[in-house]
């Protein structure tokens, strides 16, 4: 199989401070993870494609310092939500691509965030 | 700039109805496309992916065609069941294998037992 792990599932945290999220590919190993935004009843949103070994790039409209990515491994990329505000309350979803099965991305199961 | 379309948003038959969600895009010009199921608070399930120069793909009771020509991929869904219910999105890959993916909404169903 192919699975794509997230931590936390879930968080809340105080406007202000800032909040890690991993992304994990458990049983592959992925040079491209991609980070997705959700807004309720809205599809996803790509923020930004993390590239092991190098800077990720981000989409237009993405701020990276408050959006900071890291790709540190092959099955590890982390997403810090910096600063936090209540608008930055949404559903995170990272993939991976596992490119000896061609083009599918494996998505991970998300995280909820919430900014009080 | 691609865009992705769903019609409907939302979709309800009754146990056993053979269904069609449709999806369309604005640029012929497509890697591939995927399909996926998402649970209420849940992250994606990949269902189906159809390359640029694939005419269909079959998984089960699935079956997801692409048309580039006229910018759509419809997932026929035979036979649905209650446990069909959820979200399904689809989403185009335009940038050569870059893997950004650009979503439609997605289409809500209900399988009423």
């Amino acid at each position: 199989g192919a699975v794509v792990s997230q931590h936390p599932s879930r968080v809340i945290c105080k406007s202000g401070t800032s909040v890690k999220i991993e992304c994990r590919s458990l049983d592959f190993q992925a040079t491209t993870m991609f980070w997705y935004r959700q807004f309720p009843k809205k599809s996803l949103m790509l923020m930004a494609t993390s590239n092991e070994g190098s800077k990720a790039t981000y989409e237009q409209g993405v701020e990276k310092d408050k959006f900071l990515i890291n790709h540190a491994s092959l099955t590890l990329s982390t997403l810090t939500v910096t600063s936090a505000h209540p608008e930055d309350s949404s559903f995170y979803i990272c993939s991976a691509k596992k490119w000896d099965r061609g083009y599918e991305q494996y998505f991970g199961p998300g995280t909820r965030l919430t900014v009080t | 700039k691609q865009e992705v379309t769903q019609i409907p948003a939302a979709l309800s038959v009754p146990e056993g109805e053979n269904l069609v969600l449709n999806c369309s895009f604005t640029d012929s010009a497509i890697y591939n496309l995927q399909w996926f199921r998402q649970d209420p608070g849940k992250g994606l399930t990949s269902l189906l992916l159809i390359q640029s120069s694939q005419r269909e793909q079959t998984s089960g009771r699935l079956n997801a065609s692409l048309d580039k020509s006229s910018g759509r991929s419809t997932l026929y869904i035979a036979a649905s069941q209650p446990g069909d219910s959820a979200t399904y999105l689809c989403a185009a890959d335009g940038s050569g294998n870059t893997g950004k993916l650009i979503f439609g909404q997605g289409t809500t169903l209900q399988v009423k037992p």
